[in-house]
């Protein structure tokens, strides 16, 4: 198993670009996420989906769209980058249920200028 | 809502010394309590949770205990290692089904351990 892949691992944007952080499991997990990681304050999460066709917004989700149409792949959208989006950005993947573990990508470190 | 403070690094330690991260965390409930661990240019991983007032956690040395009257979950190893060099995250999951997966994490600690 390859686990929780992430493409691509580093990225500049101008701003207002436009993106699409790319995310893929194939431990067949029904829930999948996103946060964002900045100094000082830990992980936040930005969406969440429990299943394919099924996506929810998480602590900070301005800016970013999501989708789910197949279960193994979550990608993560920028529409309009902005300064404030540059962040390292993980995707997770958890079977559903109480108490399950967090598997983590490697992450996507991302530079708006 | 719910929140997670853990102490401030960067935690410089010698091999083989005691290691503490202080964890205090804010929840309506019995929140489920996690440690995750980063290490350098990677993702996070798991290290241990507890899911139940007084429950040890343990893995790899590491140990934590939930204690509900302290609301505390701090994480302890007492011989650390130069690979145990990371950052480590306390986290927590509300108990309710739509909580289960939204993890709420603390601003992570940075542990450096110097030969």
């Amino acid at each position: 198993n390859a686990g929780v892949t992430q493409t691509p691992k580093f990225q500049v944007l101008k701003t207002g670009q436009s993106m699409t952080l790319q995310c893929a499991q194939d431990m067949n997990h029904e829930y999948m996420s996103w946060y964002r990681q900045d100094p000082g304050m830990g992980l936040r999460l930005i969406h969440y989906s429990v299943g394919a066709g099924i996506t929810d917004q998480g602590e900070v989700p301005n800016g970013y769209n999501v989708s789910r149409s197949t279960t193994e792949d979550f990608p993560l959208r920028l529409l309009s980058a902005a300064p404030s989006q540059t962040s390292v950005y993980f995707c997770a993947s958890r079977p559903l249920g109480q108490n399950n573990e967090q598997f983590f990508g490697p992450g996507t470190r991302l530079t708006v200028l | 809502g719910d929140s997670v403070t853990q102490m401030e690094g960067p935690v410089t330690l010698s091999e083989e010394a005691f290691l503490t991260i202080n964890c205090t965390y804010t929840a309506t409930g019995y929140p489920s309590l996690f440690w995750y661990v980063q290490y350098p240019g990677e993702g996070l991983q798991l290290l241990l949770k507890a899911t139940k007032a007084d429950d040890k956690g343990s893995n790899k040395g590491f140990e934590a205990t939930y204690r509900k009257e302290t609301t505390s979950f701090h994480l302890e190893k007492g011989s650390v290692q130069v690979s145990d060099s990371a950052v480590y995250f306390c986290a927590l999951t509300g108990p309710t089904t739509d909580s289960w997966g939204k993890l709420q994490f603390g601003a992570g600690t940075q542990v450096v351990v110097t030969p």
